[in-house]
């Protein structure tokens, strides 16, 4: 079956440092792939996304490339802010739109002023 | 453009009782899907709609039970609440492929 296997949190960093939070799938066929935030008391928003091998997602400054040949596809930020706290969930879906989507444990990340 | 809503955002139930979750997808929108979050398991599925059909569920109980109607409204019920059945249900609802989630109703059984 599908699994996402995320990195174990929590994560705390101080402003302006450099983020990595990894991911790596199991799937059968070719997935698309999704990075979920979740902010306190609020719902999931999707973060970035891509569909295809060596597609490269981004958005508000984070980058996650998809690839095959490691089944990853991990989250960056190259300085983060305090107002990226957040919960971080990685997901798969192997029928895009028309399927369930598979999330990682998710990874609480704390950023220190 | 509104957003998925779900209502209410906060509901108490006792062990034993049964509750009904409503979900509005985003106009347009034909798919909704409906997770259970909690802190021990995650995000897990619930079930998949599309057109008013069931074309999906997870493995919870059959006391999970969910239908959506003809505006593509959705709703989730859960009979014989347990205390273990307290979470936040997420309802999310899909296009074109990417799927946009509601704040979720948080439920708590006492």
């Amino acid at each position: 079956g599908n699994s996402v296997t995320q990195m174990e949190g929590p994560v705390t960093l101080s402003e302006e440092a450099f983020l990595t939070i990894n991911c790596t799938y199991t799937a059968t066929g070719y997935p698309s792939l999704f990075w979920y935030v979740q902010y306190p008391g609020e719902g999931l928003q999707l973060l970035l996304k891509a569909t295809k091998a060596d597609d490269k997602g981004s958005n508000k400054g984070f980058e996650a490339t998809y690839r095959k040949e490691t089944t990853s596809f991990h989250l960056e930020k190259g300085s983060v802010q305090v107002s990226d706290s957040a919960v971080y969930f990685c997901a798969l879906s192997t029928n895009f739109g028309n399927e369930k989507l598979t999330f990682g444990t998710g990874t609480r990340l704390t950023i220190i002023p | 453009k509104a957003g998925v809503t779900q209502t209410p955002r906060y509901l108490i139930k006792t062990r034993g009782q049964q509750v009904t979750l409503s979900c509005s997808p985003i106009s347009g929108h034909r798919s909704v899907s409906w997770y259970q979050q909690t802190p021990g398991q995650g995000l897990q599925f619930l079930f998949e709609y599309f057109s008013e059909t069931q074309r999906n569920k997870g493995n919870f109980p059959g006391r999970f039970s969910g239908r959506q109607f003809s505006n593509s409204r959705s709703e989730m019920n859960v009979s014989t609440l347990e205390l273990g059945d307290s979470a936040l249900y997420l309802c999310a609802s899909s296009l074109e492929g990417y799927w946009t989630f509601g704040s979720g109703t948080r439920l708590t059984v006492v």
